[in-house]
């Protein structure tokens, strides 16, 4: 239906464990984004990619990782994460990043659970 | 003062009727404006962007006001497909995308 996939779409790990969360655009985009949804909060941009470069990290901690190889895929490497981390992690892209050219094309989302 | 706040709702109102929302910025300097829709379970999805002048698609109409920083969403002749989550999203520190930010959104129940 959408042109960003994510995988997997549920997660459960523990605190000790590495991960890693893909997502995938099949829209040509340039821009690419994760985002945090918790419950009961705002959603919450994490990192911003544009042109493979990234261009935003909001005080994120350093246990979350991303990595972008190329404009249509993007990566999130999770590392010893806390219980609080449990949440829905979107991944966005746009066809820049740039004003009145960021419309964000969502993912369906993984949802994540720490142990 | 929060950057973006929002009525979280719900709005409980029934099919047919007029329902209007608002949302509150806190930076004078934002330049874009959008409303997106999430429903249950699901992820959030453009609804419309927010102009200056104010614009309506369908039964849908936007409206900005600078003066006292919120924007609207009216949704004329609701129908039951209309209950979702409404968020109100604006860019605080200009136009390009690394300052979207999101309010937690208004919770809509149209009623049969």
């Amino acid at each position: 239906e959408t042109g960003v996939t994510q995988t997997p779409r549920h997660l459960v790990m523990g605190m000790t464990n590495k991960k890693s969360l893909k997502c995938e655009q099949h829209l040509g985009h340039n821009a690419m984004y994760w985002y945090k949804q918790s419950a009961k909060k705002p959603l919450e941009l994490m990192f911003v990619y544009n042109f493979k470069e990234q261009t935003e990290n909001n005080s994120v901690p350093s246990r979350f990782s991303p990595e972008c190889p190329n404009s249509s895929h993007l990566f999130l490497h999770l590392h010893t994460l806390q219980p609080e981390d449990s949440a829905l992690y979107l991944c966005a892209s746009s066809r820049t990043g740039l004003a009145g050219d960021n419309e964000q094309f969502f993912g369906p989302g993984t949802r994540l659970t720490v142990l | 003062r929060k950057e973006v706040e929002q009525d979280p709702g719900p709005f409980n109102v029934p099919e047919g009727a007029t329902v209007a929302f608002n949302c509150t910025y806190s930076n004078s300097a934002s330049q874009s404006f959008f409303w997106y829709r999430q429903d249950c379970r699901k992820e959030p999805k453009l609804l419309m962007s927010v102009y200056s002048s104010g614009n309506e698609d369908g039964r849908f109409t936007a409206q900005l006001n600078r003066a006292s920083q919120y924007i609207s969403l009216l949704i004329r002749d609701s129908k039951l497909s209309d209950s979702a989550t409404y968020l109100c999203v604006v860019n605080i520190r200009g136009g390009g995308a690394d300052g979207l930010t999101f309010g937690k959104g208004t919770h809509l129940i149209i009623q049969p």
